[in-house]
């Protein structure tokens, strides 16, 4: 089956470590993308890419790091700099042009203690 | 700036009421509209889409929605609702020529018995 798939959609981490989740899709879609979600916020863009080896910063880059070395895979590394990364984490796909939906995977919920 | 607005946080309904969730767009955006549902500790699901032409569109589960360009919004309807339509529901936006989603912050419908 076609889809989006997150690992993990648990995550715990202590304070000052950098950690890294997965992305990865298999409907052959061009572009990519990363959103933070927290209660009463919406959902807010963090990075996103529309092809391989290129992506742009979204609303709240800061404290974030992606890369696109592959079409099939988006990984999104929150590091020590991000001063509340405790959230819920989304990652999405579409066919890249405008006017397509895009497809969610099911999220990471990272805790930071 | 570009944005979208969900004009209700919380829309509490009883079981088999009709209801709508309010949402405007900024006229900047580009009028690719779509409204997306999420259950708790999911990713989201779309529940329908307006590209062009009808401005009444049908979604999933009897949900549907009208695209008013005059009035820049995109209410989603649905005629009577059911206990597992409890969930929040997006609005969303397609922005600019990168197919760059920007959601509204979202409406918790509660479904009460």
């Amino acid at each position: 089956d076609g889809g989006i798939t997150q690992s993990p959609k648990y995550l715990f981490r202590k304070e000052g470590q950098n950690v890294t989740l997965s992305c990865e899709q298999n409907l052959n879609h061009d572009a990519m993308y990363w959103y933070r979600q927290d209660p009463g916020q919406g959902l807010r863009l963090i990075y996103y890419s529309q092809i391989v080896n290129d992506f742009q910063k979204g609303d709240i880059a800061e404290g974030y790091s992606v890369s696109r070395e592959k079409k099939e895979s988006f990984p999104l590394t929150v590091t020590s700099a991000q001063k509340n990364p405790t959230a819920f984490y989304l990652c999405a796909s579409s066919i890249g042009q405008g006017g397509t939906e895009a497809f969610f995977g099911q999220g990471t919920r990272l805790t930071v203690v | 700036a570009q944005s979208v607005t969900q004009l209700d946080s919380q829309v509490p309904v009883f079981e088999e009421a009709p209801v709508e969730l309010r949402c405007n767009y900024s006229s900047s955006v580009s009028v690719y509209l779509f409204w997306y549902v999420q259950y708790p500790n999911q990713g989201l699901q779309l529940l329908l889409k307006y590209l062009s032409g009808s401005t009444l569109v049908k979604g999933i589960n009897g949900f549907e929605a009208e695209f008013n360009k005059s009035q820049t919004s995109f209410h989603l309807r649905k005629p009577s609702v059911h206990i597992s339509d409890t969930a929040e529901y997006f609005c969303a936006a397609v922005s600019g020529g990168y197919n760059k989603l920007i959601f509204g912050a979202g409406t918790r419908l509660a479904v009460h018995p």
